[in-house]
């Protein structure tokens, strides 16, 4: 089955930008989106397609991607962005859908 | 505002079965896929499920395909996971979120929005 892959840690520096990858073979077939998940919280969805934010996302979160790899990035880090980012994507072999592994993004 | 609101915390023994249900609001939910996540303490989201808004059809990843049944009741707005033969290892946060899809020109996307708060399933002797 396809598997989607995320460095488990980053960190970022307050303000400054940081960019979260996620490769798959579906990434190239599907656009992925993207999961913020806070500690005790249910994950909240900050991008999806080739760059789209939902309602309610600050404009420092952009998506962006090109062949297997797709990646998160947030420009001005603030303190709040520190979470869990979870890539998704269907699978293009299976049609059932997958998650990354998840990176924990710290802010220092 | 669109809104999942799921069941309480349950707590059960190996080899019982566990019925979980997720009841939505400010959409219309047979309009709707719908999918079952779920997170074990420490560990990353991992897909469960989805069924169609008819009910009559459920794709379950292979790692469930038959521990898991997905229902729902377009009548009352509520969807439905029941998960069999409990282990251990399925003591775990499970989520319910609504599929969403658009198609980009030649490249199509999912993703899930909104989420259910999540329901604790302890699995324990």
């Amino acid at each position: 089955s396809s598997e989607l892959t995320q460095d488990p840690a980053v960190s970022v520096a307050l303000g400054q930008t940081v960019r979260i990858t996620c490769q798959g073979d579906s990434l190239r077939t599907y656009y992925a989106s993207w999961y913020q998940q806070r500690p005790g919280q249910a994950p909240v969805v900050v991008i999806y397609g080739k760059n789209k934010r939902p309602s309610g996302i600050p404009d420092r979160f952009s998506g962006s991607g090109s062949g297997d790899t797709t990646s998160l990035t947030i420009t001005g880090t603030q303190a709040e962005d520190e979470a869990d980012y979870y890539c998704s994507s269907r699978d293009s072999s299976s049609d059932r859908w997958v998650f990354g592994g998840g990176t924990k993004l710290t802010v220092l | 505002q669109m809104q999942l609101e799921q069941s309480g915390a349950e707590v059960k023994k190996p080899g019982a079965s566990v019925k979980l249900s997720c009841k939505a609001s400010g959409f219309v939910f047979s309009d709707y896929w719908m999918h079952w996540v779920r997170q074990a303490p420490g560990q990353g989201l991992e897909w469960m499920g989805v069924i169609n808004p008819s009910g009559s059809n459920s794709v379950y990843s292979q790692t469930f395909q038959g521990r898991v049944t997905m229902t729902r009741d377009t009548s009352t707005s509520t969807l439905y996971m029941e998960v069999s033969n409990l282990r251990s290892d399925d003591t775990a946060v499970y989520y319910c979120a609504r599929d969403n899809s658009l198609k980009i020109v030649t490249t199509s996307t999912w993703w899930f929005d909104p989420w259910g708060q999540g329901t604790l399933v302890t699995v324990s002797s």
